[in-house]
């Protein structure tokens, strides 16, 4: 069966690190997105791309990176980890259109 | 920034009740609507994806409407049961942009 992937799961680093979270999917969907879930603030759009080679900023993409070189995998980079940047995040992808989005399981990041 | 809302922030039923919840979202350049159901420690899940006027949807017991042209949707549930319980989100896309607008999510308890 097609399904989405995220690691590590759980993930404890320290200020200034850089830190990787994996999303990859098979459903060979163009469309993935990065979300963080912060209570009061439910699911927030971090970055997106709608294929290859195609990159966007969400609302609070300060901080992250992300890069697509192929159509499974969107990994997402916290260039310098920050104690804001505690949060739980979730990768998601989508066909095109109005499709509805396939979530991960979730990645728990816990910035010290 | 795209404005979604949803009320009440959370809720508690009794078992046997019927209930329902509404998302507000802007009423210009509408594209689609979708309805996710989010349980404590899991992803969240797909319940509809709504793309015209006066769509209305059903899966069991479960069941929303859609007005695009006042910005609103309302999911009804009938006759909640405990595993009812969950987070209920609704994405707004605009346009044809795919860019999903997470509205806070209303929390649903049953009690039994």
């Amino acid at each position: 069966d097609a399904e989405i992937t995220q690691s590590p799961r759980h993930k404890i680093t320290e200020t200034g690190r850089q830190v990787t979270l994996a999303c990859h999917q098979t459903w060979n969907h163009n469309n993935m997105f990065w979300y963080r879930q912060d209570l009061g603030h439910g699911l927030r759009l971090i970055h997106y791309s709608y294929g290859v080679q195609d990159t966007n900023k969400g609302e609070v993409s300060d901080g992250y990176s992300v890069s697509r070189s192929n159509t499974e995998d969107l990994p997402l980079t916290l260039e310098s980890a920050a104690s804001s940047q505690t949060s739980v995040y979730f990768c998601a992808s989508s066909t095109q259109g109005s499709g509805e989005l396939f979530f991960g399981e979730g990645s728990r990041l816990t910035v010290l | 920034i795209l404005n979604v809302e949803q009320s009440p922030q959370s809720l508690h039923v009794q078992e046997g009740d019927s209930t329902n919840f509404t998302c507000s979202f802007p009423s210009s350049n509408f594209y689609a609507l979708h309805w996710y159901r989010w349980e404590t420690a899991k992803s969240p899940e797909a319940l509809f994806v709504m793309t015209l006027n006066g769509d209305e949807k059903k899966k069991g017991r479960i069941s929303a409407t859609l007005n695009t042209k006042e910005g609103y949707s309302y999911l009804y549930i009938k006759g909640s049961q405990p595993e009812d319980s969950a987070t209920y989100l609704c994405a707004f896309i605009k346009g044809y942009g795919q860019n999903f607008v997470f509205g806070p999510g209303t929390r649903l308890s049953v009690l039994p």
